[in-house]
């Protein structure tokens, strides 16, 4: 079991510019969940998907980011037009009927 | 809007001492509450959670829920080492989204 798959693990931008943000659930999880970390805000939920459908996505800024999960396979978060404020560690969860939340190792983003 | 909040912010605790960690929470409606290790660089990782009042023990670790106070605590046997980390407080509501505490940055000294 290679657990929550995140790519890329670090992602520099300009200002301006957009990021894709990558992650492949643990096979078989029904549902997954993305979170934002920094030192400031600490760990902030964004968004969850379950069996694909978004369920809640009451942490998401209203602009400029969005999530989809085409796939059970994998989902993505697109953040477009990133500024400095957007700087932080992405980390993305799955689970099953247990309800335990496995996370991945998280995208580090900068934006310079 | 649901808050969670941890106390302390860090904690020094000798080679085989007991580790407590406190947390506080908004919402007596609760699901379940968890308690995540994360250590540098990497995602949290769960170790213990707990649904109904009382206590819960599993290995050396402890766990202690009263939702009338809106209290959890959380009680490390015998620290080692490598139980430096930082511990997140988590309340899970409707088993969607989990709310987050601050964290306590724990340190065991040989």
């Amino acid at each position: 079991n290679a657990g929550v798959i995140q790519t890329p693990r670090h992602k520099v931008t300009g200002k301006g510019q957009e990021a894709t943000l990558w992650c492949e659930p643990i096979s078989g999880h029904s549902a997954v969940f993305w979170y934002r970390q920094t030192i400031v805000q600490g760990l902030e939920f964004l968004t969850y998907f379950r069996n694909q459908a978004p369920i809640d996505d009451s942490g998401m800024p209203k602009e400029r980011f969005s999530a989809q999960m085409p796939n059970q396979s994998h989902s993505t978060l697109k953040i477009q037009s990133t500024q400095p404020q957007d700087s932080a560690v992405y980390l993305c969860a799955s689970s099953s009927l247990s309800y335990e939340q496995y996370f991945g190792p998280g995208t580090r983003l900068t934006v310079l | 809007q649901e808050k969670v909040q941890q106390s302390p912010e860090s904690l020094i605790v000798p080679e085989g001492a007991m580790s407590s960690l406190n947390c506080t929470f908004s919402n007596s409606a609760s699901q379940s509450i968890w308690w995540y290790q994360q250590h540098p660089g990497k995602g949290p990782e769960a170790l213990i959670s707990i649904f109904s009042n009382g206590n819960k023990k599993e290995g050396r670790l402890t766990v202690y829920l009263n939702r009338a106070s809106l209290h959890v605590s959380l009680h490390i046997r015998d620290s080692q080492p490598s139980d430096s980390a930082v511990y997140l407080c988590a309340v899970n509501y409707n088993q969607g989204k989990l709310i987050f505490g601050q964290g306590t940055k724990l340190s065991i000294k040989p």
